[in-house]
Formats: structure tokens, sequence, C-alpha cells
């Protein structure tokens, strides 16, 4: 059964400050992706990344993976206010035949809030 | 506009009562989701379906069942069976392998 786990769970930063939340994932995977869910709200998709390596840049937020260390990091570069969301990553399932079963396992999620 | 859409928004029902929401999307995707959120928690896969008239149970299916009559459609039945209903429910869809999923706008339900 594959299991994504997150960290930190809750994260509270200064504005200005540079954090990492990361992404550990337990078997074979190359497809991964990041979410943001505002209060209240449904997820919006952040980040599509598909092979090791992989490198994506959005504003403040970079995410990258690594597929041999089953690893995906979210760098938050001179945080703002506007950033506070909980953030979630999701794994795809690599089936037998290589394909994916369509289903994604999600992270608990981290709550980030960026203080004045 | 393509995208995704849950009806209704807010839902309040009695205790016992069945309830159907609403999921469409016009993206043309293959793939369908439905999840429930608890508040400051993750996301729980109740049923999916990867094509029309097939659909598998996910992680919390008890109490709840699915239909995918159609591609653009799949809605969800909360039965008196689920012991604690009340809860955020997302609907999402998918292109296929490698795509991101996309979520509606979801439901919040209220069950007393």
């Amino acid at each position: 059964e594959l299991k994504v786990e997150q960290n930190p769970l809750f994260l509270s930063m200064q504005e200005g400050k540079n954090y990492t939340i990361y992404c550990d994932y337990s078997t074979t995977s190359d497809r991964l992706y990041w979410y943001r869910q505002d209060p209240g709200k449904s997820l919006e998709s952040l980040f599509v990344l598909l092979s090791n390596g992989a490198v994506k840049q959005e504003g403040r937020l970079m995410a990258s993976l690594d597929t041999k260390a089953r690893l995906s990091t979210l760098h938050i570069t001179a945080a703002v206010h506007d950033l506070s969301a909980t953030y979630f990553c999701a794994v795809d399932i690599i089936g037998g035949s290589g394909g994916s079963n369509y289903k994604l396992t999600f992270g608990k999620g981290t709550l980030l809030t960026v203080n004045p | 506009d393509g995208g995704i859409t849950q009806s209704p928004k807010y839902l309040f029902r009695k205790e016992g009562q069945n309830v159907t929401l609403s999921c469409e999307q016009n993206l043309n995707h293959d793939a369908m989701y439905w999840y429930r959120q608890d508040p400051g928690q993750g996301l729980r896969l109740i049923y999916y379906s990867q094509i029309v008239n097939d659909f598998q149970k996910g992680d919390i299916a008890e109490g709840y069942s699915v239909s995918r009559e159609k591609k653009e459609s799949f809605p969800l039945t909360v039965t008196s069976a689920q012991k604690n209903p009340t809860a955020f429910y997302l609907c999402a869809s998918r292109k296929g392998q490698s795509y991101e999923q996309y979520f509606g706008p979801g439901t919040r339900l209220t069950v007393t």
C-alpha cells in the first residue's frame, strides 16, 4: 500500500523567511502533484512533476522531485501572507504493467500560516 | 468555459435520509473521483471511476453509492447507512495518466 507523508503538518512562519515542506512516499512512482487549498475552498493544482529531477517554479514556490529518494520538496522563498493555505502532495500509484490505475494518494496536508 | 460543477454548494439533511450530490464535468475527462474531507483533515477517497459504467471502491466506500451512466456525470449518494455523513465532499476528474486531477468547488453536507 502506498503511503505518502508530509512534514511538517503545521508550519507558522514570518513574512520574508524561507522554508521547505517535504513529501515522502513509500513505493516506486515518478509522478507527483502539489495542490493548494484555501480555507473552505476546493483544491487548486500547483505543480505536476513527472520525472526524476523535475523542478517547477511559480512565483515564490518551487517544487522538485527525487524519485530515487522517493521525496518531493516544496520550497517557499520570502514568504508573504497570501501564501497562507494548506498544501497537499499527491502521488500516482504505478501498476504492475507500468501504467497507473488513475488513483492518486494524498498526503495529510501542511497548514502554512505566514505571519506579518 | 470547461470545468467541474458540483451542486448544491450547501446541503442540509435529517438523519436517516438518503441524499445525492451532483458532479458534472465538461472537460471530456475519462476518470472521475469522490473524496470526503473532514475539518482539518486530508482527503479520503470514497469511489472512483475510470470509464463509463464502471467504478471502484476507494478507502471509505461504506455507506456511499455511485453511478457512472454518462461520461460527464458521477453522482454520489450518501445513504442512511453512513454513520457520520457531515463533511465537505469534493468531486474531481482527470484526463488520464500523468495528468493532474481537477477539483470541483465542493458540497458541504450537514446532517442533523
